[in-house]
């Protein structure tokens, strides 16, 4: 899992509640990534992080948003979640100096919204 | 826009038998490709990846994938699956400029004694 943690692994959830869910990487790597996994759709990319502050969306990013305050950690708010954003959150991270922007990803967060 | 497709949505296959699973890609710049692999209830591992040079590209557990520019391909194999084979596997497209990785829409496997 290349040193990515997320938290927390599993959540329920309830409409029109607010939701953070944080990726914690400890070896300084740039860029971050926040993921959804459907059946049938993949992997989507809803954000994504080049720096502390520098942040820019994916092509799934409406109902999300995110914040990064510090290198290791890049957290994803759902400011009023719905039943749609139920789904299997990944972050994700590319190495430092890598050229190629290879991703590895951490273990995934469960979020059920009822 | 760029898009990955995985043909195949769902591939049974008996243990020991070969296994291949279908991956096309549409993008006008040159890109990345890799196959990550997703066991029961994990996150995803990638598997291999091509760059550049050769074509067929080896991976771990036994896999191999071929890039195949003409036809936008880049199908994986095994020769000789495993009932530990068992898993989701997704294709995935990067340009090489870029840093927005595409997947297709996942593979599922399931390998029978």
């Amino acid at each position: 899992d290349a040193g990515i943690t997320q938290s927390p692994r599993h959540k329920v959830t309830e409409t029109g509640t607010p939701v953070t869910l944080r990726c914690h990487q400890t070896e300084n790597h740039r860029y971050m990534y926040w993921y959804r996994q459907d059946p049938g759709h993949g992997l989507r990319l809803i954000h994504y992080s080049y720096g502390v502050k520098d942040t820019d969306k994916g092509e799934v990013s409406d109902g999300y948003s995110v914040s990064r305050s510090k290198t290791e950690d890049f957290l994803l708010t759902l400011e009023s979640a719905t039943s749609s954003q139920t789904s299997v959150y990944f972050c994700a991270i590319t190495p430092n100096g890598e050229s190629y922007n290879e991703q590895f990803f951490g273990p995934g967060t469960r979020l059920t919204v009822l | 826009a760029q898009s990955v497709t995985q043909l195949d949505s769902q591939v049974p296959v008996f243990e020991e038998a070969p296994v291949e699973l279908r991956c096309n890609y549409s993008s006008s710049v040159s890109v990345y490709l890799f196959w990550y692999v997703q066991y029961p209830n994990q996150g995803l591992q990638l598997l291999l990846k091509y760059l550049s040079g050769s074509t067929l590209v080896k991976g771990i557990n036994g896999f191999e994938a071929e890039f195949n520019k003409s036809q936008t391909s880049f199908h994986l194999r095994k020769p000789s699956v495993h009932i530990s084979d068992t898993a989701e596997y997704f294709c995935a497209a990067l340009k090489a400029a870029g840093n927005k990785l595409t997947f297709g829409g996942g593979t599922r496997v399931l390998v029978k004694p």
